[in-house]
């Protein structure tokens, strides 16, 4: 069984500072992570994918990959307002005969404080 | 921009009702999705389809069956609605790319089986 965890929150960070999301996997041969950032009564919107160890960067988000210890992480900075969401973690093996749904962590409520 | 249009966004219906959701994409992706979302449960894979009337089962499909017809089009189908179906249905697509699985998700159909 697929497993993917995440602190539910809320994370309460103030405007202009580092928010830290973390996620941890069990599947070992999982190949494929994401971050979605979900808005209340909206859908999930992709921020970040990541597939290789190290850091990726994209503005002000940078995602973290370390397979060794089952560990993704996002970081948000100079965080605002308009980040305030719940972020989704993901993962996603590649089954060969085509793509396999993803397996979605429970998500971290992220508040910002002005 | 990738597009993922679902029929409606608010639904309801009575039980033993056969229910269609439908979901269309207009990025020619193989690979079409169908998971619901419930609080404290997050989201959950009912089935999904990586080639025109190919189906998988997800995590969940006990309920549910599926039509691809047309590469864009993927339908859910709830044969005997009820209440404990009454949730938030999200249709996502991606690419098939290797092992890439980039989902890109509809707004999403939010279902009341009464």
């Amino acid at each position: 069984q697929k497993e993917v965890e995440q602190n539910s929150g809320p994370l309460s960070v103030p405007e202009g500072a580092i928010a830290s999301l973390n996620c941890t996997y069990s599947d070992r041969v999982s190949q494929s992570f994401f971050w979605y950032r979900q808005y209340s009564g909206k859908s999930p919107e992709l921020i970040m994918s990541i597939y290789s160890n190290g850091d990726k960067e994209d503005g002000r988000f940078t995602a973290q990959l370390n397979k060794a210890s089952q560990y993704v992480s996002l970081l948000i900075r100079d965080s605002q307002p308009s980040d305030s969401a719940t972020y989704l973690c993901a993962v996603s093996v590649y089954s060969g005969g085509g793509a396999d749904g993803l397996t979605f962590g429970k998500g971290t409520h992220l508040i910002i404080q002005p | 921009d990738v597009k993922v249009t679902q029929s409606s966004r608010y639904l309801v219906k009575r039980t033993g009702e056969k229910v269609f959701l439908e979901c269309v994409q207009d990025m020619d992706h193989e690979n079409m999705f169908w998971y619901r979302q419930d609080p404290g449960l997050g989201l959950r894979l009912i089935y999904f389809s990586y080639d025109v009337k190919m189906k998988e089962k997800g995590d969940i499909p006990e309920g549910y069956s599926v039509s691809r017809e047309k590469k864009e089009r993927f339908s859910l189908i709830l044969e005997s609605a009820s209440t404990n179906q009454t949730s938030m249905y999200l249709c996502a697509s991606s690419l098939l790319r290797e092992d890439r699985n980039e989902q890109f998700f509809g707004p999403g159909t939010r279902l009341t089986v009464l």
